[in-house]
């Protein structure tokens, strides 16, 4: 168990439809990131947030929205859906926000149909 | 750009022979360099990392890799595998001036009795 909390596991929805995706980081852990693991894609960094503020963007597309709130814990909001979307996607906590060792989640594997 | 290479798609090893996995990564300055394997159906776990000092690191389950600048490698190794080794391989990168925590493209291991 890594510690980190990823909620729900399983998801499945309609194309157009909007999602959230919740992450718990392990206990202590300042910085969140989300990442989206698709056969075609491999794994793709999102978007990383630190201490409540972003601080680095990967290739997180304009319908994704993501935030870190104050508990730490984080959201991945996804919107307008594709069929495309399908991926797992994990969260990762790590201690600072140079990813010294990032602990990572079991995914929420989303469907979309 | 590819930030991180992992030449090998696909390894097939017999138990209790040895394993190599191949990382290369792009970055003129040396960055953080870790190795994480996912288990089918599960999160990533870390094995090994290295930020600096001893180029020859161990890890968890018998793993160890060395990080090579001449060669922007850090390649890992085990000296004897088990069945329970199966699974997917990734080396990820953090540079020393970027927060982004970057993946290969993975290799499957595949361990035959």
């Amino acid at each position: 168990d890594s510690g980190v909390t990823q909620t729900p596991k399983h998801l499945i929805t309609a194309t157009g439809q909007r999602v959230t995706l919740r992450c718990s980081p392990r206990s202590g852990d300042l910085s969140v990131y989300w990442y989206q693991q698709s056969l075609d894609q491999g794994l793709q960094f999102l978007i990383q947030y630190y201490n409540g503020e972003e601080r680095a963007k990967g290739n997180i597309l304009e319908r994704f929205s993501a935030q870190q709130f104050p508990d730490l814990h984080s959201e991945l909001n996804l919107s307008s859906l594709e069929l495309g979307d399908s991926a797992l996607y994990f969260c990762a906590s790590s201690a600072s926000g140079k990813n010294t060792e990032a602990f990572f989640g079991q995914g929420t594997r989303l469907t979309v149909v | 750009a590819q930030s991180v290479t992992q030449p090998d798609i696909h390894i097939t090893v017999s138990e209790g022979a040895s394993l190599e996995l191949r990382c290369n990564y792009s970055y003129g300055a040396t960055p953080y360099l870790f190795w994480y394997v996912q288990s089918p159906g599960q999160g990533l776990q870390l094995l090994l990392k290295y930020f600096s000092g001893d180029t020859l690191v161990q890890g968890i389950k018998g793993f160890e890799a060395e990080f090579k600048r001449s060669q922007s490698s850090f390649n890992l190794r085990k000296p004897s595998v088990h069945w329970s080794d199966a699974a997917e391989y990734f080396c990820a990168v953090v540079r020393s001036n970027d927060y982004k925590l970057s993946f290969g493209a993975g290799t499957t291991v595949t361990v035959r009795a």
